[in-house]
């Protein structure tokens, strides 16, 4: 299983730019989430959902969208990048009972400039 | 609101033991995870708590406390390896996971 599969790795966008942030599981998990991390910070939840075709968002959702077809995949999308935006992304999913954890990818390394 | 509280930094010497806190304020409690995340990686899963008491995977334990709000990860025989930071997160009663900001802990020789 490669479990959750994040792309790109890096990326740096111009001001106002958009890109799609890719995040793919293989684990039939139900809930998957999007985090940002800024440096020396916590985890700030930006959007999830809790199966296909349902999404919320979460405490830091302004300038992004995502969109759940499917079970597998959970693509976040930044129109309009902004400086603000720099930040290492989280793509994170977890099965449906109580006590599974969370899986996170690899991360995305976005700089805004 | 709902809060997490854990120690900004810690320092401890390798082979030694140490202890990082976290306190919580929730609205509902569903469990408590313990996650690892070296710099520049993601986090990844160490325990998971849900009742009273101590949980020990090696050389890693996991203790909770509901009634009191508090958890703490105890890291033994300390190794360079695990200079890190530590992330606590509670799961509310909205199934939604509350995550601390993470101590960071660095480990000299």
């Amino acid at each position: 299983n490669a479990g959750v599969t994040q792309t790109p790795k890096f990326r740096i966008l111009k001001i106002g730019q958009s890109m799609t942030l890719q995040c793919a599981q293989d684990m039939n998990h139900n809930y998957m989430y999007w985090y940002r991390q800024d440096p020396g910070m916590g985890l700030k939840l930006i959007y999830y959902s809790v199966g296909a075709g349902i999404t919320d968002k979460g405490e830091v959702p302004n300038g992004y969208n995502v969109s759940r077809s499917t079970t597998e995949d959970f693509p976040l999308r930044l129109e309009l990048a902004a400086p603000s935006q720099t930040s290492v992304y989280f793509c994170a999913s977890r099965g449906a009972e109580g006590g599974s954890p969370l899986h996170f990818g690899n991360g995305t390394r976005l700089t805004v400039t | 609101g709902q809060n997490i509280d854990q120690p900004t930094e810690m320092t401890a010497t390798e082979g030694a033991i140490v202890q990082i806190n976290c306190t919580y304020q929730t609205s509902g409690f569903n469990g408590l995870f313990w996650y690892q995340q070296h710099a520049g990686e993601a986090p990844t899963f160490l325990s998971y708590n849900v009742l009273d008491g101590l949980e020990e995977k090696g050389r890693f334990s996991s203790f909770l406390s509901r009634s009191k709000g508090y958890s703490y990860l105890l890291l033994k025989e300390l190794q360079m390896k695990d200079s890190a930071s530590y992330l606590c997160a509670v799961i509310d009663s909205n199934y939604q996971l509350i995550w601390g900001a993470g101590t960071k802990l660095i480990i000299k020789p």
